[in-house]
């Protein structure tokens, strides 16, 4: 089955800062990559996807780009500010729409 | 997206209980539904799919006969923790997919389970 890997699993950065978090996944099948973002409590947000016939898309501060040769995809926010502060999921599916997901990173934000 | 709701949001109940989650898709008919683990500081684990009419499927190590998962509806799901122990206590999450033809899912508010 798929095996999807996070790194890091927590990651401070300053405010206005960039923020970077890569995933690798195992099944050459899968092709929809989403990212959540999880605040303490709460359901995980859906708050951008990627697509395998896509190699980058953009969301204003956030983007996410796909190597599908390498098996990776990573999260980019940039200008962080402290209400980004939260934990990140990534997640790989298949056509079976199964999703896997990452261990997560715990991003904090410093004001 | 979708708009998935759970109830009840917090619930305590005494070992060796049964607890029912329900799990309901608001603004459209889900035919597939999934049920998640998440224990603390950890990553989302999928417990099975629930499928409108039909038996769930689980996942490997999850026991079918102490997770009851019953969809009799296009709306909704229920999950049923059957003779609860401390160790069932997680946060559990249900999610549907944004409609017929997306892969996208949306997640239900979650369900927090504490047994004494």
């Amino acid at each position: 089955g798929e095996n999807v890997e996070q790194h890091p699993s927590t990651l401070s950065v300053q405010e206005g800062d960039s923020a970077v978090i890569k995933c690798t996944y195992s099944d050459s099948a899968s092709n929809y990559f989403p990212w959540y973002k999880q605040e303490l409590g709460k359901r995980p947000q859906l708050i951008i996807d990627i697509r395998s016939n896509v190699g980058e898309k953009k969301d204003q501060r956030i983007a996410v780009t796909l190597n599908k040769t390498a098996k990776h995809f990573s999260l980019h926010i940039t200008e962080t500010q402290p209400e980004d502060s939260a934990v990140y999921f990534c997640a790989a599916s298949n056509a079976g729409n199964m999703l896997t997901f990452g261990g997560g990173t715990r991003l904090m934000v410093k004001p | 997206g979708a708009v998935v709701s759970q109830h009840p949001s917090r619930v305590i109940c005494k070992s060796g209980t049964s607890v029912k989650i329900e799990c309901r898709s608001l603004d459209f008919q889900a035919t597939t539904m999934f049920w998640y683990r998440q224990f603390p500081k950890q990553s989302l684990m999928l417990m099975a799919t629930s499928n409108e009419g039909s038996k769930a499927t689980y996942e490997q190590g999850v026991e079918k006969d102490k997770f009851l998962i019953n969809h009799a509806s296009l709306t909704l799901s229920t999950l049923t923790v059957t003779s609860a122990h401390p160790e069932d206590s997680s946060f559990y999450i249900c999610s549907v997919y944004g409609g017929a033809g997306t892969d996208t899912q949306y997640f239900g508010p979650g369900t927090r389970l504490t047994v004494l």
